[in-house]
């Protein structure tokens, strides 16, 4: 059973960067796949922020792509997103994810961390 | 690029249908077959519900269904049970490699 757990600070100051990780346990990232991360405002709406594949182009959603690093390391079976220069704004929940091969979807999540800015 | 748009409620008693849409441009849901629908129970992360406008992972309940027509997208949920009681929320491909969201819809079973 694939299952993602994440972890990190749950707050960072403002300006500063927002740095977590995904676990992943029950699947190899090598073994292919996009992963990534989603966040959830405290307003419910959800925002895809980007994926990275271990060997393939890493894509982010244009609106935070000057801000945003996602990366795969095979050898620990992690991923990582680092945010810079945060504010307010970015308080949410971050959860990540699995892509599905084909059809932009997101198969397996995890249970989500919440992460506060402080200003 | 602006969120798909979703009704923000709907409900139905046990055992009817409840249809939620989500519209978006013809530069994403009119555009790719990567139509995707998830549920959200209070506290709960999403779950994947259908990919690829209308397929079911396995374990879903055949009665969540999907279609689409148009630059609008549709999630039916036949015969509600009470613990379809959730938020649902669309996303889409919108090409040049990101993703779009729908602003969520909270299905209330009487």
């Amino acid at each position: 059973q694939v299952q993602l757990q994440e972890s990190g600070p749950g707050l960072v100051n403002a300006s500063e960067t927002l740095s977590l990780m995904c676990t992943v346990s029950g699947f190899s990232i090598s073994r292919g796949h996009y992963w990534g991360w989603i966040r959830q405002t405290p307003g419910k709406r959800l925002e895809w922020i980007g994926s990275d594949h271990y060997i393939g182009p890493t894509s982010y959603n244009p609106s935070l792509k000057s801000r945003v690093s996602i990366s795969v390391d095979t050898s620990s079976n992690q991923f990582s997103l680092k945010l810079f220069s945060v504010t307010a704004a970015d308080t949410a929940v971050y959860y990540c994810v699995r892509d599905t091969l084909q059809g932009w979807a997101r198969d397996y999540w995890g249970q989500g961390i919440l992460v506060t800015v402080s200003s | 690029q602006s969120a798909l748009t979703q009704p923000p409620s709907a409900s139905g008693s046990p055992g009817q249908s409840v249809t939620i849409s989500c519209t978006g441009t013809s530069g994403d849901i009119g555009a790719y077959d990567a139509v995707s629908w998830y549920q959200q129970h209070p506290g709960k992360a999403p779950k994947l519900l259908i990919s690829e406008v209308t397929k079911r992972p396995s374990g879903v309940p055949s009665r969540f269904s999907a279609s689409r027509s148009g630059n609008t997208a549709f999630l039916t949920v036949s015969g509600l049970q009470t613990e379809d009681e959730a938020d649902y929320y669309c996303s889409s491909y919108a090409g040049n490699f990101n993703l779009l969201f729908g602003g969520g819809t909270r299905v209330t079973v009487l």
